[in-house]
């Protein structure tokens, strides 16, 4: 049971541009949200989190957004570089307990 | 670099073989956590140890098993491997054992049961 969905495999955005990966999730307890981008032959590295009691957090070129009600998180890439092109997981957990991640959308950011 | 060391990089075995994956945490970092990756699928958590002691279970099989050393390196058991437990193993790292800690990921063990 995937109680963390990332719909969209994959997404190419332009250099410039703003990415926003999507992710939807189903358990209604969960209080913290993190994003992890991966590139091939390495492992996830963090990138940025949220708790449930903030509906935004920003960290430079990343601001991820919580909509609690839609049970929907979504990370805004702006503005997009190349070397942003990376796997991109997200995964939400119950504080203390377990992460959940989703299957992850491969961003491709064209020159 | 995220300063966990995960040995090996490649592993290929046959079924019903027994394999070791080793993790080596970041320095100061108590807990270590296991996840499998599959063909298309994310991270699935299968088991996270603190200082020694096992302190969640996820979707782990029967089959499957772990430790974590005094030297707080870690060790994942596969046993009677079947050909879908190909996948890549990934084990991570946190200072303490609450979840809000950020994890660092090692590179990860690609396993190949042929």
């Amino acid at each position: 049971d995937q109680q963390v969905k990332q719909n969209s495999p994959s997404l190419s955005v332009q250099e410039g541009r703003i990415s926003i990966l999507n992710c939807d999730y189903t358990n209604s307890m969960f209080d913290y949200f993190l994003w992890y981008k991966k590139y091939p032959a390495e492992g996830p590295t963090f990138l940025i989190s949220i708790s449930s009691i903030k509906d935004k957090n920003e960290d430079g070129r990343f601001t991820v957004f919580l909509n609690k009600s839609a049970k929907h998180l979504s990370l805004h890439i702006v503005p997009s570089q190349p070397g942003d092109s990376a796997v991109y997981f997200c995964a939400a957990s119950i504080t203390g307990n377990q992460f959940y991640f989703g299957t992850g959308t491969s961003l491709t950011v064209i020159p | 670099d995220s300063g966990v060391t995960q040995t090996p990089k490649h592993l290929i075995t046959a079924t019903g073989q027994r394999v070791t994956l080793r993790c080596s945490p970041r320095s100061g970092d108590l807990s270590v956590y296991w996840y499998q990756q599959s063909l298309d699928q994310g991270l699935q958590f299968l088991i996270q140890y603190y200082n020694g002691e096992e302190r969640a279970k996820g979707n782990i099989l029967e089959r499957f098993s772990a430790q974590q050393f005094p030297d707080l390196h870690s060790e994942l058991n596969l046993s009677s491997l079947e050909l879908g437990d190909s996948a890549l193993y990934f084990c991570a790292s946190s200072v303490a054992s609450e979840t809000y800690n950020e994890q660092f990921f090692g590179p990860g063990t690609r396993l190949t049961v042929l």
